[in-house]
């Protein structure tokens, strides 16, 4: 099975508002932690990577916040515009591993 | 360059026919990706190549043969498929080394229908 998921199918946002997606993992020694954009009709499209020895990394208007405590990870996308809708896939990557486990998918709709 | 290359972008095909699908990167990786997608779904791991050999094939129907010719090539072969084949397959490559990084990049995919 998945050993990442979503908690949420399906977000709808303001443009101008923050966009939080959440994601949960059962894997306790998965180290690394990768979040896809994918939108409609294109392959999944790298966002931002997190290894498991941090907590927070930050990109261009993206966050990515890792928890090992309660194993959940977020991203967070600053003033969302309209070519933030997409599917938002978080995937994680155990030790000695090249297979990404890919949560479910969190479709984002941003609302002018 | 960053960027995966797939051949074809779309595919009909029968299902006595035999088609295969090509992928392209110039970035220098070593490991290179066969996904499976179906719509609304994330993308199923099916093969995976390191330094031009096949390390992992995910219990794929051997219907489906991937060949890796070089190291910046990666194709797959299809033979005799099934509708529910009918997907978006992905092509995806990567460092080997996990040190340095281990972002997969993904192509645009191609689009398979099989009737």
């Amino acid at each position: 099975g998945e050993s990442v998921g979503l908690h949420l199918p399906t977000l709808s946002v303001q443009e101008g508002d923050n966009s939080i997606i959440n994601c949960a993992y059962s894997n306790s020694a998965s180290d690394y932690f990768i979040w896809y954009k994918q939108e409609s009709g294109k392959g999944p499209q790298f966002i931002i990577d997190i290894r498991s020895n941090m907590d927070k990394r930050q990109g261009q208007r993206v966050t990515v916040l890792l928890n090992k405590t309660v194993k959940h990870l977020s991203l967070q996308i600053a003033a969302t515009q309209p070519g933030d809708s997409a599917v938002y896939f978080c995937a994680d990557l155990g030790p000695n591993d090249y297979k990404l486990s890919f949560g479910a998918g969190t479709t984002v709709t941003v609302r002018a | 360059d960053t960027e995966v290359t797939q051949t074809p972008k779309h595919l009909v095909m029968g299902m006595t026919n035999k088609k295969s699908l090509k992928c392209e990167q110039h970035m220098g990786h070593r490991a290179m990706y066969w996904y499976k997608q179906k719509a609304k779904k994330p993308p199923e791991l099916m093969f995976v190549y390191s330094y031009e050999k096949l390390s992992i094939n995910e219990s794929v129907p051997s219907r489906f043969s991937p060949e890796c010719p070089n190291s910046s090539l990666l194709n797959l072969h299809l033979h005799a498929l099934q509708p529910e084949d009918s997907a978006l397959y992905l092509c995806a490559s990567s460092q080997e080394d996990r040190i340095t990084g281990y972002e997969q990049y993904f192509g645009p995919g191609t689009r398979l229908t099989v009737t």
